[in-house]
C-alpha cells in the first residue's frame, strides 16, 4: 500500500518569510496530491491540489509542485502571515487498493511569528 | 462550513457504554468516509462508503460499526470502547470515489473513552 512521509514536523518562520514543506510517497501509480490545513479545533480543509498530469499548481500565495521521478511533491507559502499558523497535512491518492485510499502524512505544525 | 456536519462534537463515554456518532452531507456526494486523528499520527481512514455500500473497512475492530442508510447520512456506532480509542473522529464527504475526488471533512467528534 502507499506510504507517505511528511517533513518537517514543526516549521516556525518570520512573518513575510517563506515556508516549505515536503511529503514524498511510495505509490508510483498515485495520482492525486491534495493538501490540507488544520487550525486548532477546527476540520480540516483543503487549501490546494495537484494531479499528476501537472508539475505545478499555483494559487496566490500557494503553490505545490510534484516531482513524479522522484515521487515527492511539495508546499510552498509565500509571505506568510499569522493566519497560516496550522497544521498541514500532505495526502496522496492512487489507483492500487481499490483506488479508494486517500494516504496522509503525519502534518506538519506551522507557526508564522510577528 | 456546513457542508458536512457532525454530531456530537464532544462525547465522553465509559468502556460499557454504546454510543453513535452522525454524519450528515449536504453537498449532493455518494461517497462518505470514517477518519480516525490521534495525536502525532496521519489521519487513518476506518471506512468507506459509495452509493451506501461498503467498499473499504481498514482492519477496524468490531466494536467500530459503522451505518450509511443513504447518501447524505452516515453513522458510526460504538460500543465496549478501549481508553485507546479516545481520538478526534472525522466524517469526510466526495462527490464519488474515483482516484482525483476530492474529499470534503466535517468537523469532527472529540471522542473521550473512560
Amino acid at each position: 500500500g502507499e506510504n507517505v512521509e511528511q517533513h518537517p514536523s514543526t516549521l516556525s518562520v518570520q512573518e513575510g518569510d517563506s515556508a516549505v514543506i515536503k511529503c514524498t510517497y511510495s505509490d508510483s501509480a498515485s495520482n492525486y496530491f491534495p493538501w490540507y490545513k488544520q487550525e486548532l479545533g477546527k476540520r480540516p480543509q483543503l487549501i490546494i491540489d495537484i494531479r499528476s498530469n501537472v508539475g505545478e499548481k499555483k494559487d496566490q500565495r500557494i503553490a505545490v509542485t510534484l516531482n513524479k521521478t522522484a515521487k515527492h511533491f511539495s508546499l510552498h507559502i509565500t509571505e506568510t502571515q499569522p493566519e497560516d499558523s496550522a497544521v498541514y497535512f500532505c495526502a496522496a491518492k492512487g489507483l492500487t487498493g481499490g483506488g479508494n485510499k486517500l494516504t496522509f502524512g503525519t502534518g506538519t505544525q506551522l507557526k508564522v511569528e510577528l | 462550513e456546513t457542508g458536512v456536519t457532525q454530531t456530537p462534537r464532544h462525547l465522553v463515554m465509559g468502556m460499557t457504554n454504546k454510543k453513535s456518532l452522525k454524519c450528515e452531507q449536504h453537498l449532493g456526494h455518494n461517497a462518505m468516509y470514517w477518519y480516525k486523528q490521534s495525536a502525532k499520527k496521519p489521519l487513518e481512514l476506518m471506512f468507506v462508503y459509495s452509493l451506501e455500500e461498503r467498499v473499504e473497512n481498514n482492519s477496524v475492530p468490531s466494536r467500530f460499526s459503522p451505518e450509511c442508510p443513504n447518501s447524505s447520512h452516515l453513522f458510526l456506532h460504538l460500543h465496549t470502547l478501549q481508553p485507546e480509542d479516545s481520538a478526534l473522529y472525522l466524517c469526510a464527504s466526495s462527490q464519488g470515489v474515483g482516484d482525483t475526488d476530492t474529499q470534503y471533512f466535517g468537523p469532527g467528534t472529540r471522542l473521550t473513552v473512560l
